[in-house]
């Protein structure tokens, strides 16, 4: 079984300010890693995925994560948001055959 | 680049009309899945498919049924629609590949009166 907690709902964020948006997880079998990005009235698009190697990875759009075995957790971090960076946020783990299991989302909203 | 294509972006039918919505890829992956998304819930697991008349049960498969009878088609079925099946339906395809990512196709906004 596998289960992802997506620890903020909604986040608030003036423009060019850093921003961090929290994922923990949990599985009984190795998995990967990702997070999501869905625009308004749009499907999800792939920021960026863990599968092995260096624990900090970096996606699109300036974004980065990095994955903490000992913490289960998958942070997503960029240093300085715009106005386009507004929209939901997806994390997910997956198994080897493509079964993800995702978080219930976080609503990014960055401010002028 | 991999393109998932859904029937209809938005759909209105009627409570207990037998209901399809359509999923095509056109990158030869195995793996193909259905998803609902509801506000709040994210998206959950209904269906999914790893070859051609395979399938398995996702985590909400009560009130869905699904077909695969070519590679690249895989259609939900709602027999009797319900209210509580209005949601957004996301269809997604895998690459049994290195990659390991998902492609989500645009999404069908169902609602059932």
């Amino acid at each position: 079984a596998q289960s992802v907690t997506q620890l903020d709902s909604q986040v608030p964020v003036f423009e060019e300010a850093p921003v961090e948006l929290r994922c923990n997880y949990s599985s009984s079998v190795s998995v990967y890693l990702f997070w999501y990005v869905q625009y308004p009235n749009q499907g999800l698009q792939l920021l960026l995925k863990y599968l092995s190697g260096s624990t900090l990875v970096k996606g699109i759009n300036g974004f980065e994560a990095e994955f903490n075995k000992s913490q289960t957790s998958f942070h997503l971090r960029k240093p300085s948001v715009h106005i386009s960076d507004t929209a939901e946020y997806f994390c997910a783990v997956c198994r080897w055959e493509g079964k993800s299991t995702f978080g219930d989302g976080t609503t990014l909203t960055v401010k002028p | 680049d991999v393109k998932v294509t859904q029937s209809s972006r938005y759909l209105v039918k009627r409570t207990g009309e037998k209901v399809f919505l359509e999923c095509v890829q056109d990158m030869d992956h195995e793996n193909m899945f259905w998803y609902r998304q509801d506000p709040g819930l994210g998206l959950r697991l209904i269906y999914f498919s790893y070859d051609v008349k395979m399938k398995e049960k996702g985590d909400i498969p009560e009130g869905y049924s699904v077909s695969r009878e070519k590679k690249e088609r895989f259609s939900l079925i709602l027999e009797s629609a319900s209210t509580n099946q209005t949601s957004m339906y996301l269809c997604a395809t895998y690459a049994r590949d290195a990659t390991y990512e998902q492609y989500f196709g645009p999404g069908t906004r169902l609602t059932v009166t």
